[in-house]
């Protein structure tokens, strides 16, 4: 049973259009993280949503966190070659540092 | 200051063998996770260490152990491997009683022959 469901799979755009990506769960979650991960790497964190209807922005990339903390989405603006990557989102059901529960991530390729 | 470290990088084990897998975590990190990831999957959630007892488990078998040693280093065995045990292993510290900031390592490639 896949608890966070990560859509699309695979994303393929030209630099310079924007995309979203959704992680959408029927379980509530006290956060959620999103991580970018190259190949041959770990996974390395973009940002941490706690609190619902949270919005942050790392440049172009823009983070939300649905008002029921089952959802969350990520929003490139203007993608850049370098935004290629293995998008990842995980949600923890605990604040004590407990498990994270992956989403089967969204694998985004940005042509030039 | 030094991130996840793991070793080896990669490894070529034949099926029904044993392999041991190492992670010496982050300074200041005290928690060792665990999560093995398949081929186009997200990580999947194995084991977690702190105090050196295992923590938290998820649904692998019990063929799949670990070890944490009081400098708060790792390690992940596997036994009678199975050619589905291929999977890159990743290890995460952090630090007990904080939600955020863990951090990965580059994890080890698994590949059963």
């Amino acid at each position: 049973t896949q608890l966070l469901e990560q859509s699309p799979q695979f994303l393929s755009i030209q630099e310079g259009e924007n995309l979203t990506v959704y992680c959408n769960s029927s379980s509530v979650f006290s956060s959620l993280q999103w991580y970018r991960q190259e190949p041959g790497e770990g996974p390395v964190l973009l940002v941490t949503v706690v609190t619902g209807g949270e919005v942050k922005k790392l440049k172009r990339l823009t983070f939300q966190f649905g008002d029921a903390r089952k959802d969350s989405s990520l929003h490139i603006t203007a993608a850049q070659p370098g935004d290629t990557g293995l998008y990842l989102c995980a949600g923890a059901r605990d604040n004590q540092g407990g498990k994270l529960i992956f989403g089967q991530g969204t694998e985004l390729s940005v042509k030039p | 200051d030094a991130g996840v470290t793991q070793s080896p990088t990669h490894l070529i084990k034949t099926r029904g063998q044993q392999v041991t897998l190492r992670c010496s975590p982050k300074s200041g990190h005290d928690t060792v996770s665990w999560y093995q990831q398949a081929l186009g999957q997200g990580p999947q959630f194995i084991f977690q260490y702190y105090e050196e007892e295992e923590r938290q488990r998820g649904n692998f078998p019990d063929r799949f152990s670990g070890h944490q040693f009081p400098n708060y280093s790792s390690e992940l065995n596997v036994n009678a491997l199975l050619l589905g045990d291929s999977a890159l292993y990743l290890c995460a510290s952090s630090l007990a009683g904080v939600a955020y900031g863990y951090t990965f390592g580059s994890g080890t490639r698994l590949t059963v022959v």
